[in-house]
């Protein structure tokens, strides 16, 4: 598509299960970042990807975030053993380049986490 | 980056100029003003950026000051879909910064018939 695909859209999951969210960036763009937003709360970065390695975790609240890009392109935040202050939207973002980026980050709409 | 600081809400009626000011006094030469919205429920939109010149797109103008400390984001004639909140950034492009984006509050901005 042309935009940043996310996907699952809506996910509830009890209390201590693994979720995985995924994204899909905009063809060619190699920068990739997840943030977070919790209900009425500003967006709170959390790794940026270059390409496949991720040069910046420190937004990664705790070792139970993890994510993983592959071939350059789809990304993967998984959230292990998942807690209620996890529930937030997780919003994606791709850029064109990552050091020479001119600030313009295309979002999706991003997948909004419920844990009960 | 330097913070920005930027009123919390603003009304503006439709059809009128939105001017949505932002402080960012401790701003350095190679930093540049960037403004993203927010429309409820969705992603963040990017809408300008730039670096100590006016700039305008499709969408709005941003003017800069001559001391580069503070800056307006101008929508000419508001709608009601402009609605959302509006978020003022400003970052070193390139280096170690790479295209890191670290929002704060935003302004409220309620566009009302």
């Amino acid at each position: 598509g042309a935009g940043v695909s996310q996907s699952p859209s809506n996910k509830v999951t009890e209390k201590g299960k693994d979720v995985e969210l995924r994204c899909d960036p905009i063809s060619g763009h190699t920068a990739l970042y997840w943030y977070r937003q919790s209900l009425g709360q500003g967006l709170e970065f959390l790794i940026y990807f270059q390409g496949n390695s991720a040069p910046d975790k420190s937004g990664l609240p705790s070792d139970r975030f993890s994510a993983e890009r592959t071939g350059g392109s789809v990304s993967t935040l998984t959230i292990q053993r998942t807690q209620q202050e996890d529930s937030a939207v997780y919003l994606c973002a791709s850029s064109l380049a990552g050091v020479m980026n001119t600030g313009e980050l295309f979002f999706g709409e991003g997948s909004r986490l419920t844990v009960l | 980056d330097a913070k920005t600081t930027q009123p919390t809400s603003m009304d503006c009626a439709e059809g009128r100029a939105a001017n949505l000011p932002c402080n960012h006094s401790t701003i350095s030469g190679n930093e540049y003003v960037y403004w993203y919205r927010q429309i409820h429920s969705q992603g963040p939109q990017y809408i300008i950026h730039g670096l100590k010149n006016n700039e305008t797109n499709e969408m709005a103008s941003l003017i800069i000051t001559e001391d580069r400390k503070s800056s307006t984001l101008i929508l000419p004639h508001a709608t009601l879909r402009d609605t959302a909140v509006y978020y003022c950034i400003v970052r070193v492009i390139g280096g170690t910064s790479y295209g890191k984006l670290t929002f704060g509050q935003g302004t409220i901005l309620t566009v009302h018939p």
